[in-house]
């Protein structure tokens, strides 16, 4: 069974602080990767989607990164804030198209 | 107005009510889904949806059913609502073949008491 794990679980940290969020996933013929946020009681939004033939994208103090030799992506949060709390999930479109997300990770950042 | 919207935001229901959850999207995106979600056990597909005329099943579609009566508007429906199908169901939308665009819907809480 193809799988997407994320770690951590959990993450809380003060303000002002970069970090990374983690996503790996078992299914190697991997279309794309679209990293999500969620927050409480709401939908999701999107926030980057990396195609499978790109390394990285970026926007504003968001960047996430693709290793398909590893079945890993990584978001990278710099300079964090409070309203950065949320929970991210990350969802992978194999090449077959189906989509198969990961648990999340709520993210508290602290004033 | 949202792209994706959903009625009712909140509902309680009692055991062996049928219950329809609604979705209507201003997107134009052909693909549709319906998904519940649990702590836990995150996002689960239940059904979903690339045209008019072509339904299918997602991972947990038992003791649900669907209809998309247009292009814009796909329902869920729950024939006899049992207490362990109270969750947070989602409808989404995205485009063409493909998982771009994604939109999400805020959400419908179901209570099944």
């Amino acid at each position: 069974k193809q799988e997407v794990t994320q770690i951590p679980a959990a993450l809380s940290v003060p303000e002002g602080e970069n970090l990374v969020l983690n996503c790996s996933f078992t299914d190697s013929a991997i279309y794309n990767l679209q990293w999500f946020r969620q927050d409480p009681g709401k939908g999701l939004t999107s926030l980057l989607l990396i195609q499978s033939s790109q390394r990285e994208q970026t926007s504003g103090r968001l960047n996430a990164s693709l290793d398909k030799s590893s079945g890993r992506s990584t978001l990278y949060i710099a300079a964090s804030q409070p309203g950065d709390s949320a929970t991210y999930l990350c969802q992978h479109a194999g090449n077959n198209r189906k989509l198969i997300w990961g648990l999340g990770t709520s993210l508290a950042v602290n004033p | 107005d949202a792209d994706v919207t959903q009625t009712p935001r909140n509902r309680i229901t009692k055991t062996g009510k049928r219950i329809m959850l609604e979705c209507s999207q201003t997107k134009g995106h052909d693909r549709m889904y319906w998904y519940r979600q649990d702590p836990g056990l995150g996002l689960r597909l239940i059904y979903y949806s690339f045209d008019v005329k072509d339904i299918n099943k997602g991972e947990i579609s038992d003791g649900y059913s669907v209809s998309r009566q247009a292009q814009a508007k796909f329902s869920l429906s729950l024939e006899s609502a049992i207490p362990n199908q109270t969750a947070l169901y989602f409808c989404a939308t995205s485009e063409g073949t493909s998982n771009y665009g994604y939109t999400f819907g805020s959400g419908t809480r179901l209570t099944v008491v």
